[in-house]
């Protein structure tokens, strides 16, 4: 039973254009969300997180938007790079529960 | 700087051989955590630990143990390993929700 699921297994997208990742999440128990970046060889990275007392998060050029009702949050990377290029996991958790479940990923590719 | 590492890095084992992979934290993290990353499965938790000296199972535990004696180490073990376990294994810390890994062991079972 995949609690979080990356239905979209890659995503080519031209520099300078912005980016949509998309998660959806069956468990209604989870409270807080995390996006991670993933480079070949290396391990996954922290991007940007929200908690469900929020509907949306900025950092720089990615903002995370949570949207309770559909079970579905994404990430947008406005304007995209070439150095975006990576897999973008997504991760939900109940806060206190302390384990973090991923989703499939999706393989994002920068077109200069 | 170091923050987790894992060892080894690669592996090549055969089938019913043992192995113990190895990760260190030095952030003084509270939890820890054993992830295997396979082809269009995502990472999925096999073990976990919220404090020295306590485990838990996660998502796919099966066919693997794991020890945290000090703070800073999580053991992960295979006692007979199998062709299923061969993925790519990531080790992370945490001390609230965001998760810091390893840069991961790929394990091959032959």
């Amino acid at each position: 039973d995949q609690q979080v699921k990356q239905n979209s297994p890659s995503l080519s997208v031209q520099e300078g254009r912005i980016s949509i990742l998309n998660c959806d999440y069956t468990n209604s128990m989870f409270d807080y969300f995390l996006w991670y970046k993933k480079y070949p060889a290396e391990g996954p990275t922290f991007l940007i997180s929200i908690s469900s007392i929020k509907d949306k998060n900025e950092d720089g050029r990615f903002t995370v938007f949570l949207n309770k009702s559909a079970k579905h949050l994404s990430l947008h990377i406005v304007p995209s790079q070439p150095g975006d290029s990576a897999v973008y996991f997504c991760a939900a958790s109940v806060q206190g529960a302390q384990k973090l479940v991923f989703g499939q990923g999706t393989r994002l590719t920068i077109n200069p | 700087n170091a923050g987790v590492t894992q060892t080894p890095k690669f592996r090549v084992l055969k089938t019913g051989q043992s192995m113990t992979l190895l990760c260190a934290q030095d952030m003084n993290h509270e939890y820890m955590y054993w992830y295997r990353q396979d082809p269009g499965m995502g990472l999925r938790l096999i073990h976990y630990s919220v404090g020295e000296g306590t485990t838990a199972k996660g998502e796919v535990p099966d066919g693997y143990n794991v020890s945290r004696l000090k703070k800073q180490n999580f053991l992960l073990g295979l006692e007979s390993a199998a062709p299923s376990q061969t993925s790519v294994y990531f080790c992370a810390s945490s001390q609230g929700t965001e998760a810091f890994f390893g840069q991961g062991t790929r394990l091959t079972v032959v």
